[in-house]
């Protein structure tokens, strides 16, 4: 059984481009949440998806955007991407209690 | 409020002793502390989780103590091993577990010397 798989595993991107970054969630998991992690800080929550609709989203600015597909895998898309915006960018699924991240994708915005 | 403080922030121990971490939490409505290790280039990776009705659980080396009238939590690694050697995360989550959003600490560097 595949885990949680985030694609692709890193990225460099220029300063007011924009990202894509996808997850596919672990078999049967129906939640998919979204955190950046930055440099040696703990992982801090930027969204929650499930039935398709963002249920929790969390201090982040609206150019963070996501979409969950019938499927359960999902999007995390940022635009007028800034510097402070590198950081590793970490998908959980979760079914009922636990969540499973990903390796995350490494973003670097130069 | 929603804050979650993890300590130390980094910890070196002897192959074969005790490691621990330490986190404090204000809000009272959390119900789920999990904890997490991280590898070099990997995501969390959850090692055990404790909910405020029970003081303690133990699976294998790894150990929660939970004082909920303190409002803190605490990591036990016991015959600390250098594959231990990660970064280690406590969290903290409402509605019982983590299909809510996880409010993480800043994370604690162990290394375990051979």
């Amino acid at each position: 059984d595949a885990g949680v798989t985030q694609s692709p595993t890193h990225l460099i991107k220029t300063r007011g481009q924009q990202v894509t970054l996808r997850c596919s969630p672990k078999s049967g998991h129906d939640t998919v949440s979204w955190y950046q992690q930055a440099l040696g800080q703990g992982p801090q929550f930027i969204f929650q998806y499930y039935e398709e609709e963002e249920r929790q989203r969390g201090n982040f600015p609206d150019r963070f955007s996501g979409h969950q597909f019938p499927n359960y895998s999902s999007e995390l898309n940022v635009n007028a991407l800034l510097l402070g915006d590198s950081a590793l960018y970490l998908c959980a699924s979760s079914l009922f209690t636990e969540a499973f991240f990903g390796q995350g994708t490494r973003l670097t915005v130069v | 409020q929603q804050q979650v403080k993890q300590s130390p922030q980094s910890l070196i121990v002897q192959k074969g002793g005790i490691s621990i971490i330490n986190c404090a939490y204000e809000n009272t409505a959390f119900d789920y502390f999990p904890w997490y290790q991280q590898f070099p280039g990997k995501g969390p990776a959850l090692l055990i989780a404790i909910r405020p009705d029970v003081s303690e659980k133990k699976e294998g080396r790894f150990t929660i103590s939970f004082n909920k009238s303190a409002k803190q939590f605490s990591l036990h690694i016991m015959d600390s091993q250098p594959g231990d050697s990660a970064t280690y995360f406590c969290a903290a989550a409402l509605g019982g577990g983590a299909t809510n959003k996880l409010i993480f600490g800043t994370g604690t560097l162990l290394a375990v010397q051979p």
